[in-house]
């Protein structure tokens, strides 16, 4: 079966330290990626996503991702996080065989302190 | 955007409850999703919907069912609630755009079975 797999589960960082957040998945096939993110008390929301094309995308709040399909991987980056950023990212992958299903990886909490 | 809201965002039940979660987008969309949120599971999918009166079910559907009478309105269903089925409640409802589909998350419901 199809997975998701999000390596950190808590990461830890000072404001304007950079971040990278690892996500792999297993399937073979052509993929849909996305990463969510959730901010205390707030709903899921979606941060970027990747279709086709440019492996590397922007997303909103300086985010970027870039996919390595040799890899497996779809991992999000930051030059600089801000205390703002604290919250939960989760990746998530939907397979061409799937229809419109997310799996999803297992969540990172992220925490900076200012 | 797309508004997803849910008819609950805490909730309190006991045991052997019939509980009832209901979740409204506002646009014409098709596909509607319900997960459920748990600490270092990230979000499983419970049942999902393309349609009126169409159910399909997801990784998770024990003890769950769905009803899904207009297309506005997906509502999860706990048959008899347990203490295993508290969690965070998610419904989605998935938009599609000119290269694929984006999911759209309400803000969750807390369900506590005691």
């Amino acid at each position: 079966a199809q997975s998701v797999s999000q390596h950190n589960h808590h990461v830890i960082l000072s404001e304007a330290a950079s971040l990278e957040l690892g996500c792999n998945y297993s399937y073979g096939g052509t993929v849909n990626l996305f990463w969510y993110v959730q901010y205390p008390g707030q709903h899921l929301q979606l941060l970027l996503k990747y279709f086709s094309g440019d492996p590397l995308v922007k997303g909103i709040k300086g985010f970027e991702a870039e996919f390595i399909k040799s890899k497996f991987s779809f991992n999000l980056r930051k030059p600089s996080v801000q205390w703002s950023d604290t919250a939960e990212y989760f990746c998530a992958v939907n397979t061409d065989n799937q229809g419109g299903k997310l799996i999803f990886g297992q969540g990172t909490e992220l925490s900076v302190k200012p | 955007d797309v508004k997803v809201t849910q008819s609950s965002r805490y909730l309190v039940k006991r045991t052997g409850e019939k509980v009832f979660l209901e979740c409204v987008q506002d646009m014409d969309h098709e596909n509607m999703f319900w997960y459920r949120q748990d600490p270092g599971l990230g979000l499983r999918l419970i049942y999902f919907s393309y349609d009126v009166k169409m159910k399909e079910k997801g990784d998770i559907p024990e003890g769950y069912s769905v009803s899904r009478e207009k297309k506005e309105r997906f509502s999860l269903i706990l048959e008899s609630a347990s203490t295993s089925q508290t969690s965070m409640y998610l419904c989605a409802a998935e938009a599609g755009t000119e290269r694929g589909y984006e999911q759209y998350f309400g803000p969750g419901t807390r369900l506590t079975v005691t």
